[in-house]
């Protein structure tokens, strides 16, 4: 069973760069979609964009203009930056794999990680 | 965007009870539609995809129906352990978008 780990800084200053990586163990990131999703306290779910392991993204435009998703097949793992954060990025985030090569809706996810944008 | 209304945003049932979420989609997503359990502390749960299909390992009282814009999601014996915000979410066209979420309470 394929496992995602989320990790990275809980604390980012508004006006910095946001930073996390998303480690897959128990399979390969060959072959899938590999997304980023994020949920403010107490709120619903967004969806911020998705990589497949060709390397081809798309992101929310809504953070298009902030957001970059990258994928390290050899090492499988991806990772995501968003520029720029201000506190309505504070958020508990969450990566997840696809279906399958060609299905991008999330089916496994990682546990999630808190990020909260403060001075 | 597809904007995707759920309803009702909560509901308080008894236990063995049978309940019904309701999911409105902006335009038509030809059945690309899922539903996912989210536990408190814990990440979200695909339990049925393309509206009526059930993911291995979860209980057949969870189904779910729909087409066009307007979709279905029922608990036909209200468990326990079914205490949870349930989602839908389309996946017609990007980017993926969510519902507000039924918070399901006893």
């Amino acid at each position: 069973q394929v496992q995602l780990q989320e990790s990275g800084p809980g604390l980012v200053k508004p006006s910095e760069t946001l930073s996390l990586t998303c480690i897959i163990s128990g399979g390969s990131i060959s072959n899938n979609y590999w997304t980023w999703i994020r949920q403010p306290p107490g709120r619903g779910l967004e969806w911020i964009g998705h990589i497949h392991y060709s390397g081809s993204t798309k992101y929310n435009p809504s953070l298009k203009s902030r957001v970059t998703i990258s994928i390290h097949t050899s090492e499988n793992w991806f990772s995501l930056k968003l520029i720029s954060v201000t506190a309505a990025d504070t958020a508990l985030y969450y990566c997840a794999r696809g279906r399958d090569y060609t299905t991008d809706y999330p089916v496994d996810w990682g546990q999630g990680t808190l990020v909260t944008v403060s001075s | 965007d597809i904007q995707m209304t759920q309803s009702p945003s909560s509901l308080s049932a008894s236990l063995g009870d049978r309940l019904t979420i309701t999911c409105q989609a902006s335009q038509a997503i030809n059945n690309f539609l899922n539903w996912y359990q989210q536990k408190p502390g814990k990440a979200p749960k695909l339990l049925i995809y393309e509206t009526s299909k059930l993911e291995t390992g979860v209980p057949s009282r969870f189904s779910g129906g729909g087409s066009g814009t307007d979709y279905t999601f029922t608990i036909s014996s209200l468990q326990p352990e079914d205490i949870a915000t349930y989602y839908c979410q389309q996946y017609e066209d990007l980017p993926l978008t969510f519902g507000g979420g039924t918070k399901v309470e006893i």
